[in-house]
């Protein structure tokens, strides 16, 4: 079984510009959350979509927001770029609640 | 909305020793606990969990105990080796929250040979 997929893996952006992550998750997983991580902050949470609709939200500003398709493929887009956006984010998918969360490699965004 | 604080930050063992990681969380409601290992450039990967109907969980060198009454949870890694030199964090959920993860600060461990 394939596991969580995120690309791109790395990104270096300019203040300003806005960008798109994508994960795909594990086959048959239909929640995907999203998270921040940065060397001071951990593990951040973003956001969790499940079938489509956003379940729960973390305490993020407004440029950032996701969407999930009907191929429980997620994709997360962070408008506005500041440098303090700069880290690693981390998709994970799950097969039920309260079971293992799957983590992708992960996209390390750089803004300069 | 469930808070989670890991304890210590770093923690450094000689190899063959014990180490102990601590964490509390706030939602009683919360009802799986699992524990990640992440080491440097890597993702984080699940390394045990419980769920709120057990007390202690143990799966070779390491184990998992959670207090619900005091709303908190350990992990015991034992006769620690260089390569469980990692992050680990812990994390809560509860069905309240859907499938929301909460995790913890962090912990450095290092262990010396």
């Amino acid at each position: 079984k394939a596991g969580v997929t995120q690309t791109p893996r790395y990104l270096i952006k300019t203040r300003g510009q806005q960008v798109t992550l994508s994960c795909s998750p594990i086959s048959g997983h239909r929640s995907v959350s999203w998270y921040q991580q940065t060397p001071g902050q951990g593990l951040q949470f973003l956001f969790e979509y499940f079938s489509e609709t956003q379940r729960n939200k973390g305490n993020f500003p407004g440029r950032f927001s996701g969407r999930q398709f009907s191929n429980s493929r997620s994709e997360m887009n962070v408008s506005t770029l500041e440098l303090g956006d700069s880290a690693l984010y981390l998709c994970a998918s799950r097969a039920h609640t309260n079971t293992e969360a799957f983590f992708g490699q992960g996209t390390r965004l750089t803004v300069v | 909305g469930e808070n989670v604080e890991q304890h210590p930050s770093t923690l450094s063992v000689q190899e063959g020793d014990s180490a102990v990681i601590k964490c509390t969380y706030s939602d009683s409601a919360s009802n799986y606990f699992p524990w990640y290992k992440q080491e440097l450039g890597k993702r984080p990967q699940l390394i045990i969990d419980i769920r709120s109907n057990v007390g202690e969980k143990k799966d070779q060198r390491i184990a998992v105990t959670l207090n619900k009454t005091a709303k908190h949870f350990s992990l015991h890694i034992t006769e620690t080796q260089p390569e469980d030199s990692a992050v680990y964090f812990c994390a809560a959920s509860g069905s309240n929250a859907g499938n929301m993860l909460t995790f913890g600060g962090g912990t450095r461990l290092m262990v010396k040979p």
